[in-house]
């Protein structure tokens, strides 16, 4: 059975970095393109990044571009989003999904955490 | 960015009823789409990829059409269990984007 389990969330200050982390069972992580979608509360779902199998491609939305890094550890079966420079529009539940193939949508969805940017 | 416009933004509808939910993109996106189902406080589910394939263990009364810009979401006879909020997303290009979502209620 595909596990996605999302850490991680929390209180943070605007201005402030937060280290989100996914970790990954039940299927092999290291032949998947994985993603980050949040949704912020009351609010629709909005694609935050992508990551290719070996890390070599990237992608992300032009809202947090420079300031977010996405990432993963194979050996791990971990995905990772280095959240820094938070603002308050950033309050989202954050999910980690899987990608079926390059350039598709997700197929498996993990539960969310909640990051919240507040002072 | 490519936008998805979709409609309407929210309907109520009764057990049994046929539920036609549509997706409009800014421009042709070939049938790169797929369709979500949300429930609150919950992840959303995947139903329908490249817009009209039906993903592994969705009942058969989902099902999706459409290519180029215009695309829909069918409920042939809605349950209980499918009040939910629906959401398409475009995967042609980066970045990838939803529709605002379509909210189905009880009527």
């Amino acid at each position: 059975e595909v596990q996605l389990v999302e850490s991680g969330g929390g209180l943070v200050q605007p201005g402030g970095s937060l280290r989100l982390s996914c970790a990954a069972s039940g299927f092999t992580f290291s032949s998947y393109w994985m993603s980050w979608v949040r949704q912020a509360p009351g609010k629709g779902l909005e694609w935050v990044a992508n990551i290719k199998q070996d890390g070599s491609e990237k992608y992300y939305v032009d809202s947090v571009k420079g300031r977010f890094t996405i990432s993963r550890d194979n050996a791990k079966n971990s995905l990772y989003l280095q959240m820094n420079s938070l603002r308050a529009e950033d309050t989202a539940v954050y999910y980690c999904a899987r990608l079926p193939q390059a350039n598709t949508g997700p197929d498996y969805w993990g539960q969310g955490t909640l990051v919240t940017v507040s002072s | 960015a490519i936008q998805m416009t979709q409609s309407p933004s929210s309907l109520s509808a009764s057990v049994g009823d046929r539920v036609t939910i549509t997706c409009r993109a800014s421009q042709g996106i070939r049938n790169d789409l797929g369709w979500y189902q949300q429930k609150p406080g919950k992840a959303p589910k995947l139903l329908i990829y490249a817009a009209s394939s039906l993903q592994s263990g969705v009942p058969s009364r989902f099902s999706g059409s459409g290519s180029g810009t215009d695309f829909t979401l069918t409920i042939s006879s809605l349950q209980p269990e499918d009040f939910a909020t629906y959401y398409c997303l475009q995967d042609y290009n980066y970045p990838l984007t939803f529709g605002q979502g379509t909210k189905v209620e009880i009527k």
